[in-house]
């Protein structure tokens, strides 16, 4: 089975625009998970969908959203950039939600705000 | 609130040495346990898990955890550590639904 694939791997933009990432879960997986990873607060959870619902949401602002398509594949938006938005991104996929399978990361897309 | 310490942000070992990474866990309930693997410019790559049963799990690359209730811990071990093994190391523990909390992180390093 192909892995979980994220586009595009590495990204750009400035202040003030906004970003839309993709995740692609593994085949037959249907709970898509977001993180966020920074040198100073690492790894943070910001959302998971399971069925194109939002299950589960971490503490970031309003200006970071999501999506789950019927295909399980999965969208997250950020709006209005700040520098501190600078951040590896990652997605992990899980065949269900409930905590009980293990989760499988992508790559991950590195977003630069300058 | 569930969370996870990993005392140690840096572990250098020589090659053929054994290793072992501490993690510390708070969760009250019985815990959903993993370590994972990250590579510089990588994601994340499961090591291993603990779920219930057995307490010392056996992972990839020839790592094993054990999970012990009375210490709230869940050290990773390998007895004997190859170069390739450099890179950073993450504790985490399942929170509600799929939610992960990750430990800081251990960045280990390997000395010829």
């Amino acid at each position: 089975k192909a892995g979980v694939t994220q586009t595009p791997r590495y990204l750009i933009k400035t202040r003030g625009q906004q970003v839309t990432l993709s995740c692609s879960p593994i085949s037959g997986h249907r709970s898509v998970s977001w993180y966020q990873q920074t040198p100073g607060q690492g790894l943070q959870f910001l959302f998971e969908y399971f069925s194109e619902t939002q299950r589960n949401k971490g503490n970031f602002p309003g200006r970071f959203s999501g999506r789950q398509f019927s295909n399980s594949r999965s969208e997250m938006n950020v709006s209005t950039l700040e520098l501190g938005d600078s951040a590896l991104y990652l997605c992990a996929s899980s065949p269900t939600s409930g905590g009980t399978y293990e989760q499988y990361f992508g790559p991950g897309t590195r977003l630069t705000v300058t | 609130a569930q969370s996870v310490t990993q005392p140690d942000i840096h572990i250098t070992v020589s090659e053929g040495a054994s290793l072992e990474l501490r993690c510390n866990y708070s969760y009250g309930a019985t815990p959903y346990l993993f370590w994972y693997v990250q590579s510089p410019g990588q994601g994340l790559q499961l090591l291993l898990k603990y779920f219930s049963g057995d307490t010392l799990v056996q992972g990839i690359k020839g790592f094993e955890a054990e999970f012990k209730r009375s210490q709230s811990s869940f050290n990773l071990r390998k007895p004997s550590v190859h170069w390739s093994d450099a890179a950073e190391y993450f504790c985490a523990v399942g929170a509600r639904g799929n939610k992960l909390v990750f430990g800081a992180g251990t960045i280990l390093r390997v000395k010829s």
